[in-house]
């Protein structure tokens, strides 16, 4: 198994560009999960799917969207790009809600100038 | 007030200490507890669960103190291969309300 898998791993936008970040999981996980991480900072959360076709928003969901039409995929998109979301941000999975291990992604590295 | 909070350290210790970490955690109602390693530049990954009546896993252990409302990981016998970041997760009660802390960074010195 591959596990989590996210494209790209780096990428720098302008300002006011938008983009795809993708994750797949390859586990058959229900629970999905997209974080950001900045610099010395603990990992918040954005944007949440408990199964293909729901999804639902975490602490910092401004600025992002989210579709799940598989239960594979969980891609984020963001509209319009702003400095503010230069980050690193995960795609984790889990077997169940709260109580369980998340497997997180390698990461995406995005820089917004 | 942040919802969990961690000393960022750096801890400096030398090959064989033991070490502890603390993490505080501010809603009572919090459900679920956890620890994850992150090594630099990677993705998280789950270290142990903390339970109730506390957990051991080889030189890892911890432990749940709901009174104080905070968690602690004791490494014993450090190795090199145990520097890293060490994240604080706890889950309250509401699924989307799941907080990392910023993280506690260990290195562990020939």
């Amino acid at each position: 198994n591959a596990g989590v898998t996210q494209t790209p791993k780096f990428r720098i936008l302008k300002i006011g560009q938008s983009m795809t970040l993708q994750c797949t999981q390859d586990m058959n996980h229900n629970y999905m999960y997209w974080y950001r991480q900045d610099p010395g900072m603990g990992l918040k959360l954005i944007y949440y799917s408990v199964g293909a076709g729901i999804t639902d928003k975490g602490e910092v969901p401004n600025g992002y969207n989210v579709s799940r039409s598989t239960t594979e995929d969980f891609p984020l998109r963001l509209e319009l790009a702003a400095p503010s979301q230069t980050s690193v941000y995960f795609c984790a999975s889990s077997w169940q809600l709260g109580t369980d291990t998340q497997y997180f992604g390698p990461g995406t590295r995005l820089t917004v100038l | 007030r942040k919802e969990v909070e961690q000393d960022p350290g750096p801890f400096n210790v030398p090959e064989g200490a033991t070490v502890a970490f603390n993490c505080t955690y501010s809603n009572s109602a919090s459900q679920s507890f956890f620890w994850y390693r992150q090594d630099c530049r990677k993705e998280p990954k789950l270290l142990m669960s903390v339970y109730s009546s506390g957990n051991e896993d080889g030189r890892f252990t911890a432990q749940l103190n709901r009174a104080s409302q905070y968690i602690s990981l004791l490494i014993r016998d450090s190795k090199l291969s145990d520097s890293a970041t060490y994240l604080c997760v706890v889950n309250e009660d509401n699924f989307n309300k799941f907080y990392f802390g910023s993280g506690t960074k260990l290195n562990v010195k020939p």
